[in-house]
């Protein structure tokens, strides 16, 4: 009963360097998406997919990058990580984007130095 | 565009308090609106939703109604218990350009004292 999973849980990178995470869902669903969580601004959109080979931006996309190759993964890569990208990430997906519940992973912790 | 708006916290309530968590949005069209909760060291997870105008959307005691006259989804709760401290946001799905995309407010966190 894995639901949404989320791949690495922490990571620390230095300024500059690359680094790929992976969201994998169980649940067929068409929608994925990537947000950012941090203090006080909540969730917010990075870049989204309404379904398997498409992508769209969401609302602070810049240093990101998405790929949606297979329908139950989406992978969010930061070529050249900065400390302003430090911040706790979520992968959430659903069934389709109206009326329908967002089933989110556990979170991948990233640190910037 | 789109957006979410709910009330700063924390909130710091006691045991058994009532509890209302204010909620507004922006949007066009008519969207379905949500409330997540998040839990320590968890993802959010839904707590309720109401799809159209005055549905009232519940679970777990706590109830929200969406008003379109006002653009609002206030949460409130009618006796807080210890296991309710986490923190509540509130969302909306609407059509965007690309497709229908959920947008969150801040969130709000909640202490409940014993």
């Amino acid at each position: 009963n894995a639901g949404v999973t989320q791949t690495p849980k922490f990571r620390v990178l230095k300024t500059g360097q690359s680094m790929t995470l992976l969201c994998a869902q169980d649940m067929n669903h068409e929608y994925m998406y990537w947000y950012r969580q941090d203090p006080g601004m909540g969730l917010r959109l990075i870049h989204y997919s309404v379904g398997e080979g498409t992508t769209a931006k969401g609302e602070v996309p810049d240093g990101y990058n998405v790929s949606r190759l297979k329908k139950q993964n989406f992978l969010l890569g930061l070529e050249s990580a900065a400390p302003s990208q430090t911040s706790v990430y979520f992968c959430a997906s659903s069934r389709t984007g109206e009326n329908t519940e967002a089933f989110f992973g556990q979170g991948t912790r990233l640190t910037v130095v | 565009g789109n957006s979410v708006t709910q009330m700063e916290g924390p909130v710091t309530l006691s045991e058994e308090a009532f509890l209302t968590i204010n909620c507004t949005y922006t949007a066009t069209g008519y969207p379905s609106l949500f409330w997540y909760v998040q839990y320590p060291g968890e993802g959010l997870q839904l707590l309720l939703k109401a799809t159209k105008a005055d549905d009232k959307g519940s679970n777990k005691g706590f109830e929200a109604t969406y008003r379109k006259e006002t653009t609002s989804f206030h949460l409130e709760k009618g006796s807080v218990q210890v296991s309710d401290s986490a923190v509540y946001f509130c969302a909306l799905s609407a059509l965007n350009t690309g497709g229908f995309k959920t947008i969150f407010g801040a969130g709000t966190r909640l202490f409940v004292k014993a």
